[in-house]
């Protein structure tokens, strides 16, 4: 089974909509990282989360961390075209700074 | 600022031949340097960590190898690819404990 798991695998939302990424972790997390891919590029950082009940945001992307530190979410307000891609979270499970990673979700917006 | 190279961008390599991905950094000094692999469908596999000059760990065993012969130089080879190699391939950087890792473009490896 997945150390961390994503939900859901894939989305379509329409242009405007507001949607939720969730990312779960059975363990306590040192820290969470969300990225988001485009597909066949690179992972582009998007915020970290290391302290239980930290909310960070970023235009209209908002990450969350809850008290436990076992799970997190993005939420994305009035989606544009432009947050169209994979979004995966990467956690540092056992405080050594290697990363384990969700699969991802597939976010697809449409007009 | 800082930045990473990945060379190549894409690769197409017959099974058995050699390899070598090459990933730079610029603008900082002892990053530490990660190679993931990308597989279809699935998440992100760490398979080579390296804290400096020399310094290697291995994620999993495999058919590949790492090497550091520069601070901010990272290369990743194989003398023999199998077609099981085939996947996307990142380098990543990071200042240390608690910070992002950053990426590169990537390197699609396709196997004949």
């Amino acid at each position: 089974s997945q150390e961390l798991e994503q939900s859901p695998q894939s989305l379509i939302v329409q242009e405007g909509k507001n949607l939720t990424i969730n990312c779960t972790s059975s363990k306590t997390l040192y820290g969470l990282y969300w990225y988001k891919q485009k597909y066949g590029e690179g992972l582009i950082f998007l915020m970290m989360l290391q302290k239980g009940g930290e909310e960070k945001s970023h235009e209209k992307i908002t990450a969350k961390l809850d008290e436990k530190k076992q799970q997190s979410s993005l939420h994305i307000t009035a989606s544009q075209p432009s947050h169209a891609g994979i979004y995966l979270c990467g956690a540092d499970l056992w405080g050594n700074e290697k990363l384990t990673f969700g699969t991802g979700t597939r976010l697809t917006i449409i007009p | 600022s800082q930045t990473i190279h990945q060379w190549p961008a894409t690769l197409v390599q017959p099974v058995g031949s050699p390899l070598s991905l090459e990933c730079t950094v610029e603008g900082t000094s002892n990053p530490n340097l990660y190679w993931y692999r990308q597989a279809a469908g699935r998440g992100l596999q760490l398979l080579f960590y390296s804290v400096g000059i020399g310094q290697i760990s291995s994620e999993v065993p495999q058919n590949l190898s790492a090497s550091r012969p520069q601070d901010r130089q990272f290369i990743l080879s194989s003398k023999k690819l199998l077609l099981s190699d085939s996947g996307f391939y990142l380098c990543a950087w990071n200042r240390g404990s608690n910070q992002p890792q950053h990426f590169g473009d990537g390197t699609r490896l396709s196997i004949l």
